[in-house]
């Protein structure tokens, strides 16, 4: 079983609307998640890690943690198409061990 | 500016030879990283290291070195052992305790 799920997609939105792009985990140990954006060609790109269970907003940007299930989210609202992109959901564990996703690309249509 | 920087950004080798991909950060992090991009896939992590003098094997290790000399620098050798080494190479670094762990530009590797 893969570490970190993350579904392909395309993830396809119109303009405006929320996104929601999920994440799922095998290993009960990891520590801190991240997200990040990369754009075709590009390095990832930071968008927000959370550590606790519960929301993290950060502009347009929530991120939702809930280890008891092993998931976590990222929800884009107001979306615009240059969210367009792949995201990366990533897992730290207490030895600093950090794993990817293979991602999930995002369209929003104008 | 502090940040990651990674050298060269493409690089073309012969079957055979090995090649050492720069990475180096300014921005005082304690942990770096190094990852294997194909395309349209996820991120494989190479080896990683918390401190200097130590780093630890990631998922796909073979054919691949590391070191970790400097606070500052964590150099990767791809090596005539790894069978198929075209790929885009990204160094991350973390510092501990924080979610700042950032990316550098990457480097594309091609074999020809």
């Amino acid at each position: 079983q893969k570490e970190v799920e993350q579904n392909s997609g395309p993830l396809s939105v119109p303009e405006g609307a929320i996104a929601s792009l999920n994440c799922t985990y095998s290993d009960r140990g990891s520590q801190s998640f991240f997200w990040y954006r990369q754009y075709s060609g590009k390095s990832p790109e930071l968008i927000m890690f959370i550590y606790s269970n519960g929301d993290k907003e950060d502009g347009r940007f929530t991120a939702q943690l809930n280890k008891a299930s092993q998931y976590v989210s990222l929800l884009i609202r107001d979306s615009q198409p240059s969210d367009s992109a792949t995201y990366l959901c990533a897992l730290m564990d207490s030895s600093y061990k950090l794993i990817f996703g293979s991602g999930t690309r995002l369209l929003v249509r104008p | 500016d502090g940040g990651i920087t990674q050298s060269p950004k493409y690089l073309f080798r012969k079957e055979g030879q090995n090649v050492t991909l720069s990475c180096e950060q300014n921005l005082n992090h304690d942990a770096m990283y190094w990852y294997r991009q194909d395309p349209g896939q996820g991120l494989r992590l190479i080896y990683y290291s918390q401190i200097v003098n130590d780093f630890q094997k990631g998922d796909i290790a073979e054919g691949y070195s590391v070191s970790r000399e400097k606070k500052e620098s964590f150099p990767l050798t791809v090596t005539s052992a790894q069978k198929n080494p075209t790929a885009f190479y990204l160094c991350a670094s973390l510092k501990l305790g924080t979610g700042e762990l950032f990316f550098g530009e990457g480097s594309r590797l091609t074999v020809l």
